[in-house]
């Protein structure tokens, strides 16, 4: 089975700070991770996603992530926030050597990014 | 623009009542699912379609159904046996079922409200 954690259910930061939003996996294989950003009463919209390769995953809006096997970690950052920057991100993953069949994403609870001027 | 549609954005129902929710893509996916959005839970898949005519459950089917007639349009029905129908519910889609690095395009969102 796969599944997500996100620690943390809000996350304050100040504008122009950088700003981590973190995320944990599980999966028996191999993983595919994503991040999404919502804003209220809105549509997900994809930021970003690590297939293979690089570890540094950069994404839309400045966006980067760092995926770490070792921790099952795939914490999303910017260097510098800003106000508009604030909203809901679900960090998402599918288990790519699941060998039942197709695998389907699984999302975190989502963490609220607030961002104070 | 290539897009998913979701239709209606605010739907309000009374109880024992069965309500339909549109999605409609242009995108030329061959794979839909439906999610359901409650506070503080995340996302849960309801049902997804890897291809027209094929549909699979997910992981809180209960008192919902599908249907996959066109490849475009994956319609949700919500019926009187779903306990707790309020919610957001997103349709999603995604290029081809068997590519799984493909990220996922959402809809707008529907929010039910049952009175």
């Amino acid at each position: 089975a796969q599944s997500v954690a996100q620690p943390e259910d809000q996350v304050n930061v100040a504008e122009g700070n950088p700003l981590t939003v973190k995320c944990t996996y599980s999966v028996s294989g191999n993983p595919y991770l994503f991040w999404y950003v919502q804003y209220p009463n809105r549509g997900l919209q994809f930021l970003l996603k690590y297939i293979t390769g690089d570890n540094l995953v950069k994404g839309s809006y400045g966006f980067e992530a760092e995926f770490n096997k070792s921790q099952t970690s795939f914490h999303l950052k910017k260097p510098s926030a800003l106000v508009s920057d604030s909203a809901l991100y679900f960090c998402a993953v599918r288990d790519i050597t699941w060998d039942s069949g197709y695998s389907t994403l699984t999302f975190g609870k989502g963490t609220m990014l607030l961002v104070s001027p | 623009d290539g897009g998913i549609t979701q239709s209606p954005k605010y739907l309000f129902r009374k109880e024992g009542q069965n309500v339909t929710l549109s999605c409609e893509q242009n995108l030329n996916h061959d794979a839909m699912y439906w999610y359901r959005q409650d506070p503080g839970q995340g996302l849960r898949l309801i049902y997804y379609s890897q291809i027209v005519n094929d549909f699979q459950k997910g992981d809180i089917a209960e008192g919902y159904s599908v249907s996959r007639e066109k490849k475009e349009s994956f319609p949700l029905t919500v019926t009187s046996a779903q306990k707790n129908p309020t919610a957001f519910y997103l349709c999603a889609s995604s290029i081809d079922y068997r590519r799984n690095t493909g990220e996922l395009f959402f809809g707008e969102g529907s929010r039910l409200t049952v009175l």
